[in-house]
């Protein structure tokens, strides 16, 4: 059981450049979401999908694209990369329903953008 | 505004002493209620969940949840140096699993 992953773990990348962050959950859960992470800024949500075939904006989708390719992986696009989007990106993932306090972490991928 | 609020702290507390931790939230359609420490460097680790309105308790940790005043807090009990991390608060809006940070608060346990 590995929980939540994320590949890569590190990433540079120059401006203009695209990427695909990848999320895979092993845990049979409904809820998938992608976070930034900046200093001082807590997490911010940036897309998250409810449900396999399904996926809605949160605080900061602009210049990201995801898809939810089955239940169990999610994945993060970015088709144009910005300094600005040098982040911790975080992948987490959780069974729906206020009943449920399930809501796990991948270990992150940080990307630089020059 | 962000929908969830934190104190940024940091928020220092002597060994033994009780640390407390306090969010706000905008929206009262806000179902569920989750603390998340979080270590440098490290991912966040859900440490306590709650939806119903008054006190929750695991171990050393309670949360407390107030919707009428839409305020949730983290009552860390005999504090140790080994609670020094990050504490997020997040909250799920309007039941559609759409989970939201607060900026989070810097804690230090001072030995």
């Amino acid at each position: 059981n590995a929980g939540v992953t994320q590949t890569p773990k590190f990433q540079v990348l120059k401006t203009g450049q695209s990427m695909t962050l990848q999320c895979a959950q092993d845990m049979n859960h409904n809820s998938m979401y992608w976070y930034r992470q900046d200093p001082g800024m807590g997490l911010r949500l940036i897309y998250y999908s409810a449900s396999e075939g399904t996926t809605d904006k949160g605080e900061v989708p602009n210049g990201y694209n995801v898809s939810r390719l089955n239940k169990r992986e999610f994945s993060l696009r970015l088709e144009s990369a910005a300094p600005s989007q040098t982040s911790v990106y975080f992948c987490a993932s959780r069974t729906a329903g206020r009943a449920y306090n399930d809501q796990f972490f991948g270990p992150g991928t940080r990307l630089t953008v020059l | 505004q962000k929908e969830v609020e934190q104190n940024s702290g940091p928020l220092s507390v002597p060994e033994g002493a009780i640390a407390s931790l306090n969010c706000t939230y905008s929206d009262r359609g806000s179902q569920s209620f989750f603390w998340y420490r979080q270590y440098s460097g490290k991912s966040p680790e859900l440490i306590m969940f709650i939806y119903s309105n008054g006190d929750k308790e695991d171990g050393r940790f309670t949360a407390q949840l107030n919707k009428a005043s839409q305020y949730v807090s983290l009552l860390i009990r005999d504090s140790q140096p080994s609670d020094s991390a990050t504490y997020l608060c997040a909250a799920e809006m309007n039941r559609d699993d759409k989970i939201i940070f607060g900026k989070g608060t810097r804690l230090h346990i001072l030995p």
